[in-house]
């Protein structure tokens, strides 16, 4: 079945950890995302990449990384610099210029 | 980046009873979507709209893109158990090379038996 993936569902973390939190897709979409959602609050938008191999920051990107080696997988490692990371993280990918989103099921990110 | 003002922020509705939520912005969109989230779970796309004065039906659902392009309104008739969850409004403006997309607070229905 075509879709997109994310894992892990839940993750702990202890402080001044680095931790990644996977997103493929078999959708065969150009353009992927990440937003970072907060309880009562739209979601964020982190990064974006529209293409292999290059990719631009969001609103929000500060204590965040991606990279975009492959079309199908979009990792976001959340680093330590990041000073409040406990959110709920989506991942979503589309078309290139299109806002029709394919969103995964989210990663739940908890630090200790 | 842009604002979105997505109103009511929350509703208690009786089954069965219509439901009419509506966002606006300060800023024109070329696209307007409507996304409803069910408990964590992602967003799933109800409608897009893609002309200003546009309305579009799937289903029990029916969002109209306002004529000034800053507005828009989602309409859920006959509400179900299963209407519960967040219901996003999204706008986007393309132009400049750029397609980010621009999402509201969100709106959170509650459905009573």
């Amino acid at each position: 079945d075509g879709g997109i993936t994310q894992s892990p569902k839940y993750l702990f973390r202890k402080e001044g950890q680095n931790v990644t939190l996977s997103c493929e897709q078999n959708l065969n979409h150009d353009a992927m995302y990440w937003y970072r959602q907060d309880p009562g609050q739209g979601l964020r938008l982190i990064y974006y990449s529209q293409i292999v191999n290059d990719f631009q920051k969001g609103d929000i990107a500060e204590g965040y990384s991606v990279s975009r080696e492959k079309k199908e997988s979009f990792p976001l490692t959340v680093t330590s610099a990041q000073k409040n990371p406990t959110a709920f993280y989506l991942c979503a990918s589309g078309g290139a210029g299109t806002g029709e989103l394919f969103f995964g099921e989210g990663s739940r990110l908890t630090v200790l | 980046g842009q604002q979105l003002n997505q109103s009511p922020q929350s509703m208690f509705i009786q089954e069965g009873e219509d439901v009419s939520m509506n966002c606006t912005s300060s800023s024109i969109f070329n696209t307007w979507l409507w996304y409803k989230q069910e408990p964590g779970e992602g967003p799933v796309l109800l409608i897009a709209l893609y002309k200003a004065g546009e309305l579009t039906s799937n289903g029990r659902l029916t969002a109209q893109f306002g004529i000034t392009r800053k507005d828009s309104f989602l309409n859920i008739s006959a509400s179900i158990p299963s209407d519960v969850g967040i219901y996003f409004c999204a706008g986007q403006y393309s132009g400049a090379g750029s397609y980010q997309l621009t999402f509201g607070k969100g709106t959170k229905l509650s459905v009573i038996p």
